[in-house]
C-alpha cells in the first residue's frame, strides 16, 4: 500500500543553520505531496505542497522539489529561525483513492536553538 | 468562526464508556476527515465524507467507531466501549475539493481523548 517514510528525529540546529528533512514515499501512480506543520500548541497547517512530478512548493523560506526518479520529497531551509521549531509532517494524497485522504509519515520534531 | 472548531478540547473517560466528539468544518467545504494521532502510530486516517455520506469508512479500527455527519456540515466521532488504546488526539479536517487529491485540508486542533 501507499506509505510515506520520514527521516526520524529529533532534530536539533542553531539558528540561521541549514535543514533538510528527508521524506520519502511509495504510491501508485502520481500522488500529490505536502508538507505540513505543527507549531506548539497549535493545529496541522499545510507549509507547502508540489502536485506533480519536477514541480517545487515554497512557503516562508521552506521548499521541497518533487522527485519521481527518487520518490522522494525532502524538505529544505537555508537559514531556520526559533520559530521553526515544530513538527513536521510529510504526506501524500493518492490519486486512486478519490477521497483526498492523506497518508502522513512519522513527523519529525525540530528545534532551533538561538 | 474561520476555522475547523473541534469539541471537546480534551476529554477523561473512564474506560467502558461512550465518548462523542465534535467537528464543525469549515463553512462549504463540502469534505470532512477524522485522523488519530497517537505516540505508537503517527497520525493515521480514520474515516472520509463528501457530503453526508461516508465512502471510505476503511480507516476505523473496529465497529466500536462510527461517525455521521449532518446537513453536510457537522460531524460527531462516536466511540463506544472506550479502551485504553484509544487514547490519542482525534484530528478533523475539512477541504473543499470534493475528495480530489490535490487539495489542502484545514486541520481543527484536536481533542485529546484519555481513557482511565
Amino acid at each position: 500500500g501507499d506509505s510515506v517514510t520520514q527521516m526520524e528525529g529529533p532534530v536539533t540546529l542553531s539558528e540561521e543553520a541549514f535543514l533538510t528533512i528527508n521524506c520519502t514515499y511509495t504510491a501508485t501512480g502520481y500522488p500529490s505531496l505536502f508538507w505540513y506543520v505543527q507549531y506548539p500548541g497549535e493545529g496541522l497547517q499545510l507549509l507547502l505542497k508540489a502536485t506533480k512530478a519536477d514541480d517545487k512548493g515554497s512557503n516562508k523560506g521552506f521548499e521541497a522539489t518533487y522527485r519521481k526518479e527518487t520518490t522522494s520529497f525532502h524538505l529544505e531551509k537555508g537559514s531556520v529561525q526559533v520559530s521553526d521549531s515544530a513538527v513536521y509532517f510529510c504526506a501524500l494524497s493518492a490519486v486512486s483513492s478519490n477521497t483526498g485522504k492523506l497518508i502522513f509519515g512519522q513527523g519529525t520534531t525540530l528545534q532551533v536553538k538561538p | 468562526g474561520a476555522g475547523v472548531s473541534q469539541s471537546p478540547s480534551n476529554k477523561v473517560t473512564e474506560k467502558g464508556k461512550d465518548v462523542e466528539l465534535r467537528c464543525d468544518p469549515i463553512s462549504g467545504h463540502t469534505a470532512l476527515y477524522w485522523y488519530r494521532q497517537s505516540l505508537g502510530q503517527g497520525l493515521e486516517f480514520l474515516i472520509y465524507f463528501q457530503g453526508n455520506s461516508a465512502p471510505d469508512k476503511s480507516g476505523l479500527p473496529s465497529d466500536r467507531f462510527s461517525a455521521e455527519r449532518t446537513g453536510g456540515s457537522v460531524s460527531t466521532l462516536t466511540i463506544q466501549r472506550t479502551q485504553q488504546e484509544d487514547s490519542a488526539v482525534y484530528l478533523c479536517a475539512s477541504s473543499p475539493g470534493q475528495g480530489r487529491w490535490d487539495t489542502e485540508a484545514f486541520f481543527g486542533q484536536g481533542t485529546r481523548l484519555t481513557v482511565v
